[in-house]
């Protein structure tokens, strides 16, 4: 099992710019998670997934947008990118609502000029 | 108040040390806690679960204390390995995981 991976892992945007990341996994997990880790902020929860077809807001979600059409796929948008949006992205999935271990993806450090 | 408190540190300490990392968070309806652990430049991995009674993984000791909302971290003998950020992380119900914005050790050799 790849376990979840995330692409790309670097990228560089110019403000106003729009992208797609990707996140995978293969583990069959029910739920997923975006996460943005900044210096000082510890992880903030941006959307989540309790399943395919479902999205939720997490805690700082503006400015982003989910989509999860494929259970095993959880892709976050940035439609407009701005310099506040630097930062590093990290995907999780959990197998159900029983288990409580989230597993991670190495994340993507993208950078907004 | 934030929902999940921590120190962030640093704690430098020499190897064979004994470390202490203390967690409060502010919702009683908290079930379920445990402790990760972050290398640097990597993401989040689960170090071990948090029980009632307290637990033990090797070197590794985790408490709680429920009335004082209250967790613990507390590792022996450390080891130029442990190295990394500690986060405390914290569940109600099914709602998301509430990671603590972690405490950084530094082991020294």
């Amino acid at each position: 099992n790849a376990g979840v991976t995330q692409t790309p892992k670097f990228r560089v945007l110019k403000t106003g710019q729009s992208m797609t990341l990707l996140c995978a996994q293969d583990m069959n997990h029910e739920y997923m998670y975006w996460y943005r880790q900044d210096p000082g902020m510890g992880l903030r929860l941006i959307h989540y997934s309790v399943g395919e077809g479902t999205t939720a807001k997490g805690e700082v979600p503006d400015g982003y947008n989910v989509s999860r059409l494929k259970k095993q796929n959880f892709l976050l948008g940035l439609e407009s990118a701005a310099p506040s949006q630097t930062s590093v992205y990290f995907c999780a999935s959990r197998p159900t609502v029983e288990r409580n271990e989230q597993f991670f993806g190495p994340g993507t450090r993208l950078t907004v000029l | 108040r934030k929902e999940v408190e921590q120190d962030p540190g640093p704690f430098n300490v020499p190897e064979g040390a004994t470390v202490a990392f203390n967690c409060t968070y502010s919702n009683s309806a908290s079930q379920s806690f445990f402790w990760y652990r972050q290398d640097c430049r990597k993401e989040p991995k689960l170090l071990m679960s948090v029980y009632s009674s307290g637990n033990e993984d090797g070197r590794f000791t985790a408490q709680l204390n429920r009335a004082s909302q209250y967790i613990s971290l507390l590792i022996r003998d450390s080891k130029l390995s442990d190295s990394a950020t500690y986060l405390c992380v914290v569940k109600k119900g099914n709602t998301p995981l509430v990671f603590g914005k972690g405490t950084r050790l530094s082991v020294i050799a």
